[in-house]
């Protein structure tokens, strides 16, 4: 069981919009600590794709953004294009944990 | 350009330990903590702990402490992890990864994977 909680899975059709949810709690999310997400595409290594709660690393396009309320956050990821479809992560600190906590991950599939 | 170059796939036995490492180039190595996470097969991802390269000063998740050791060689720009007293379920790949600025937790560059496998 993940400290932090996403939906197993979304989809969508090509060039719709799919958001992404993130429930933690008071001693994570709630307390304040950024929230960053990852994606993950079959068989390779985990991308940064928004950091600190919206912020975006170069060459990540502007259909991606992140946004943080209370203990929870969210990635939306609009224009969907076939090349989404993957593992979307979560990440924040957990102050009762001490330490950094994944999501579960939620499978992406553009249908 | 900057690469994190894990070593290749191990097998061991259970109660045996198994050290992975990750060479790192491109980038001030003692610039930025060394972050391990793991996945085992089809499960999500889970943070195992960082290293200071200055200090040396670790960090381990809970779940983790007595068993793993991390620790860095910035002489050679390597990372290292070691997990002890191996269990079936520590069969998973695991990853090296750079926080992106100094003590902070997202994660912007990571190795391409070990996959340990832990079997009888």
């Amino acid at each position: 069981q993940s400290v932090l909680t996403q939906p197993p899975s979304v989809s969508g059709a090509p060039g719709q919009t799919v958001t992404i949810s993130c429930t933690g709690s008071s001693s994570n999310i709630g307390a304040g600590y950024d929230v960053h997400w990852y994606q993950q595409p079959p068989g390779t290594a985990p991308k940064l794709l928004i950091y600190t709660n919206y912020d975006r690393p170069s060459g990540v396009p502007d259909r991606f953004s992140g946004s943080k309320s209370g203990t929870s956050a969210s990635l939306a990821i609009s224009g969907l294009q076939a090349e989404d479809e993957a593992d979307y992560y979560c990440q924040s600190y957990d102050r009762n944990l001490s330490g950094s906590v994944f999501g579960g991950g939620t499978k992406l599939t553009v249908l | 350009q900057l690469q994190l170059v894990q070593s290749g796939p191990e097998v061991k036995k259970p109660g045996a330990s198994v050290k992975v490492s990750c060479k790192a180039s491109g980038y001030s190595f003692t610039g930025h903590y060394m972050h391990w996470v793991r996945q085992a097969p089809g499960q999500g991802l889970e943070w195992m702990g960082r290293v200071n390269p200055h200090t040396g000063v670790t960090n381990y998740a809970q779940k983790f402490k007595g068993r793993v050791t991390m620790t860095m060689d910035t002489s050679i720009t390597t990372a290292y992890m070691e997990l002890s007293r191996l269990r079936s379920d520590d069969t998973a790949v695991y990853y090296c990864a750079r926080d992106k600025e100094w003590g902070g937790y997202p994660l912007d560059y990571w190795g391409q994977g070990t996959l340990v496998t832990v079997s009888s």
